[in-house]
């Protein structure tokens, strides 16, 4: 079992639709959740970051962590034909050495159509 | 603000050639990384760097080799090239190894054939 888990997709949404993504992780040690977007042919971006459990809010755009079940997810409102990329969770162990890397899901693809 | 800078952006090596691929950062950021990005795999790291003179490896090292003589640079060297190492190479760098935010630079596609 890959240490995260994200179903690749391709999600196909309108535009308006509130979007859900999600990630499940076996590494109880995790303590930093990020999500990334990445437009085609581009580096990835940091979207959202959150540490520990709990939400965050900016903009359209929700993050959440469930610690307890080993859950994140990520959710647009208002979804736009701009936010048709592929995105990325990644996480992280507090520490040092190897286990302090961001390890990544495999990415969904979005795409929202006008 | 150039943040992140990889070059080349594309590449066509035939199988058993080698070559370098550079990465260079200005934010003066200690920690650095290299990941490879194939379809359906997601991004799986190399290589890793934590500062100047200290590497170490990651999930898929093999074939590939790196070195960090300077803070700014951190080029990932192929060895002996072969078409299991067609891929889309990203370096990124931050601040703090796995806490902040990392940035990526805009990718070199390789093709070996």
């Amino acid at each position: 079992q890959k240490e995260v888990e994200q179903d690749p997709g391709p999600l196909s949404v309108p535009e308006g639709a509130i979007v859900s993504l999600n990630c499940t992780y076996s590494n109880s040690a995790f303590q930093y959740f990020m999500w990334y977007r990445q437009y085609s042919r581009k580096g990835p971006e940091l979207l959202m970051y959150t540490y520990s459990s709990g939400n965050k809010e900016d903009g359209r755009f929700t993050a959440q962590v469930d610690k307890s079940s080993k859950y994140i997810s990520l959710f647009i409102r208002d979804s736009q034909p701009s936010d048709s990329a592929t995105y990325l969770c990644a996480m992280s162990a507090l520490g040092g050495g190897s286990q302090g890397n961001l390890i990544f899901g495999k990415g969904t693809k979005l795409s929202v159509k006008p | 603000n150039a943040g992140v800078t990889q070059t080349p952006k594309f590449q066509v090596l035939k199988t058993g050639q080698s070559m370098t691929l550079q990465c260079a950062q200005d934010m003066n950021h200690e920690y650095m990384s290299w990941y490879r990005q194939d379809p359906g795999m997601g991004l799986r790291l190399i290589h890793y760097s934590v500062g100047a003179g200290i590497t170490d490896q990651g999930e898929v090292p093999n074939g590939y080799n790196v070195s960090r003589s300077t803070t700014e640079d951190f080029p990932l060297r192929l060895l002996s090239a072969a078409p299991s190492q067609t891929s889309v190479y990203f370096c990124a760098s931050s601040y703090m190894l796995g806490r902040t935010e990392a940035f990526f630079g805009q990718g070199t596609r390789l093709t070996v054939v």
